[in-house]
């Protein structure tokens, strides 16, 4: 089978650095996606790290070590509008196409 | 405007009784996917299509159909609906894959009674 796990709810204040983590468990990985989702909306997509190694996109990084089956979502000078749920997702199989979701972490930034 | 459109949005129906929510998007995509999202759970992945005519299964594809006759549609059928699959659903395309931008639609919430 495969799991995912991430933190349920993290919290921060404006400004501030926060790091999301994701272990994963699965067979067939080939990559590691992360997604925001305000209250309400669709996903957003935010970055994909195929192999090990940083990805940086603005306030957004993403980090990736399949040897530890194990990435992160860092966020940046936080801002209340960074309130929402991400995602973590594993790509797997033998085609781009399957995708299994990590049950969220609710973020919660104060001013 | 690049867009992912799902109908109908919001939909109220009763066990057993047909229905189909329609996914389109006009950004020549080849990779189209359907997930549902229940509370405390995440998303689901229930079908995929890397390209027309070409459908597989997600995790949770028992009691869903789809189709990919043209390449902008991606409808998923619910042939008899029961109340587990009362839901919030998503379509969501990409270029090629999911390691690419997956745009996701404004979701359609179903509720079956």
């Amino acid at each position: 089978g495969q799991s995912l796990e991430q933190p349920s709810e993290v919290t921060a204040v404006e400004g501030a650095i926060v790091q999301i983590n994701c272990t994963y468990q699965t067979s067939g990985f080939y990559g590691l996606s992360w997604y925001q989702q305000h209250d309400g909306g669709a996903p957003t997509f935010l970055s994909y790290n195929a192999l090990d190694g940083l990805e940086e996109t603005g306030r957004f990084s993403s980090f990736l070590s399949r040897s530890d089956s194990y990435g992160y979502l860092l966020l940046q000078e936080l801002q209340m509008k960074d309130s929402a749920s991400y995602f973590c997702a594993v790509g797997r199989g033998s085609t781009l196409g399957r995708l299994y979701f990590g049950r969220g972490t609710q973020l919660t930034v104060w001013p | 405007e690049a867009q992912v459109t799902q109908n109908p949005r919001y939909l109220i129906t009763v066990t057993g009784k047909k229905l189909t929510v329609t996914c389109s998007q006009n950004m020549n995509h080849e990779y189209m996917s359907w997930y549902r999202q229940d509370p405390g759970l995440g998303l689901r992945q229930i079908y995929y299509s890397m390209n027309v005519e070409v459908t597989d299964k997600g995790d949770v594809p028992e009691g869903y159909k789809v189709s990919r006759k043209e390449k902008r549609n991606f409808p998923l059928i619910l042939e008899s609906p029961s109340p587990n699959q009362t839901s919030l659903y998503f379509c969501a395309s990409s270029g090629s894959g999911i390691g690419e931008t997956q745009y996701f639609g404004p979701g359609t919430r179903l509720l079956v009674l």
